[in-house]
């Protein structure tokens, strides 16, 4: 179902970096903002970044967004156990209809 | 703060309907769209549509065309969904979240259809 591909899982040691990529295509991230979201385990997902690199208040600036043609990627600087949760990124299609990555697991080791 | 409160879990047969209801506070209910959003268990996020609550105008996700409802009630600032038909595939959280950056998204309400 989803149309924004993603890693499945990435790792990395505490107060290391870490980047997950989102890619799709010319007809959702190549022509629209790309947002970001993380869900921590049993919760609702919390805005990260929102129009490719915007964070909202109250997000920290170890978080971080950027996007390239029809790719996206957000990257997580001096990592936290608090961090482990699942990734998500997100567009509009062009067709009108949101859409979604395949998510990605962030394990801090 | 903005706040979207959804309704509780609800446990239904298959070929029943549910509705979903989403309360906002906090801000202009009517200047931000409500979408739609499931996620079974272990899996990823599946967007099923929009409604504007000003207008009332609704764009739904072709998998779920011809079953699901999205409407609202703008005295109350709710927001609902309906789904129609459910199956067992139906069973997951459904989250209401706010607009187009979908930047405040509602706690979630489990859906389970079993016989």
């Amino acid at each position: 179902q989803s149309v924004l591909t993603q890693p499945p899982s990435v790792s990395a040691a505490p107060g290391q970096k870490v980047t997950i990529s989102c890619s799709g295509s010319s007809s959702n991230i190549g022509n629209n903002y790309v947002s970001w979201y993380q869900q921590l385990p049993g919760a609702a997902p919390k805005l990260l970044i929102y129009e490719d690199n915007k964070r909202p208040s109250g997000i920290p600036d170890r978080f971080s967004g950027s996007k390239s043609g029809t790719s996206a990627t957000l990257g997580i600087t001096g990592l936290q156990t608090g961090d482990e949760a699942d990734y998500y990124c997100g567009t509009w299609d062009s067709s009108l209809s949101a859409v979604f990555g395949t998510g990605t697991k962030v394990t801090v080791l | 703060q903005v706040q979207l409160v959804q309704s509780g879990a609800e446990v239904k047969k298959p070929g029943a309907s549910v509705k979903v209801s989403c309360k906002a506070s906090g801000y202009t209910f009517t200047s931000y769209d409500i979408n739609w959003v499931r996620q079974a268990t272990g899996q990823g996020l599946e967007w099923m549509g929009w409604m504007n609550p000003n207008s009332g105008k609704t764009g739904y996700a072709q998998k779920f065309q011809g079953r699901v409802t999205m409407t609202r009630n703008t005295s109350i600032r709710t927001a609902y969904m309906e789904l129609s038909s459910l199956r067992s595939e139906d069973t997951a959280v459904y989250y209401c979240a706010r607009g187009l950056a979908v930047d405040y998204w509602g706690q979630g309400t489990l859906v389970t259809v079993s016989s």
